[in-house]
């Protein structure tokens, strides 16, 4: 069973500019989290879509939002960019949000 | 900021020994993860606990949900080098909305 797809898997963009990472789930799968994370401040939530729908959110500006598609494919999108948005972005997938969440390898932005 | 305390931050292992780290909360929670994520990958899913005072073992690893389900532990019997990486406890609870929060992490190393 193919594993949590996350593309691309680095990135490197300059302040100011907007960014969208993919993230692909477990075949089956209908949840999908966002977190970020950073040396200072670990994993932190970002949000979860379920079937279509965001279910649940963090506490992250509204420069960050997110979608899921119909085939549970999910995307996340930064608008201007900040240099504190530099982190390893990571999606998880499971097939409810109570199951346990299974994670891809990241996307590692950095921010010039 | 993180919701759950984990501890220890690092440690250091000799091949062969035993190891323990914990996690810990003021908040009640109705499930623990654990998670080990080796540099450059995403958290790859160890053990999940789902009832007060469950013991669930995965091969050396033996975690177990805290009968006041406010803490859990994470036991590494006979330690090898590739159990080196870090390791974080997540959890579920209704006081955070039923989101995934996580720990700080154990940063596992080989002494030399």
């Amino acid at each position: 069973k193919a594993g949590v797809t996350q593309t691309p898997r680095y990135l490197i963009k300059t302040r100011g500019q907007q960014v969208t990472l993919s993230c692909s789930p477990i075949s089956g799968h209908r949840s999908v989290s966002w977190y970020q994370q950073t040396p200072g401040q670990g994993l932190q939530f970002l949000f979860e879509y379920f079937s279509e729908t965001q279910r649940n959110k963090g506490n992250f500006p509204g420069r960050f939002s997110g979608r899921q598609f119909s085939n549970s494919r999910s995307e996340m999108n930064v608008s201007t960019l900040e240099l504190g948005d530099s982190a390893l972005y990571l999606c998880a997938s499971s097939s409810d949000g109570d199951q346990p969440q299974h994670f891809g390898d990241g996307t590692r932005l950095s921010i010039l | 900021g993180q919701q759950l305390n984990q501890s220890p931050q690092s440690m250091f292992i000799q091949e062969g020994e035993d190891v323990s780290m914990n996690c810990t909360s003021s908040s009640i929670f109705n499930t623990w993860l654990w998670y080990k994520q080796d540099p450059g990958e995403g958290p790859v899913l160890l053990i999940a606990l789902y009832k007060a005072g469950e013991l669930t073992s995965n091969g050396r690893l033996t975690a177990q949900f805290g009968i006041t389900r406010k803490d859990s532990f994470l036991n590494i019997s006979a330690s090898i080098p590739s159990d080196v990486g870090i390791y974080f406890c997540a959890g579920r609870t209704m006081e955070y909305g039923n989101k995934l929060v996580f720990g700080a992490g154990t940063i596992l190393r080989v002494k030399s």
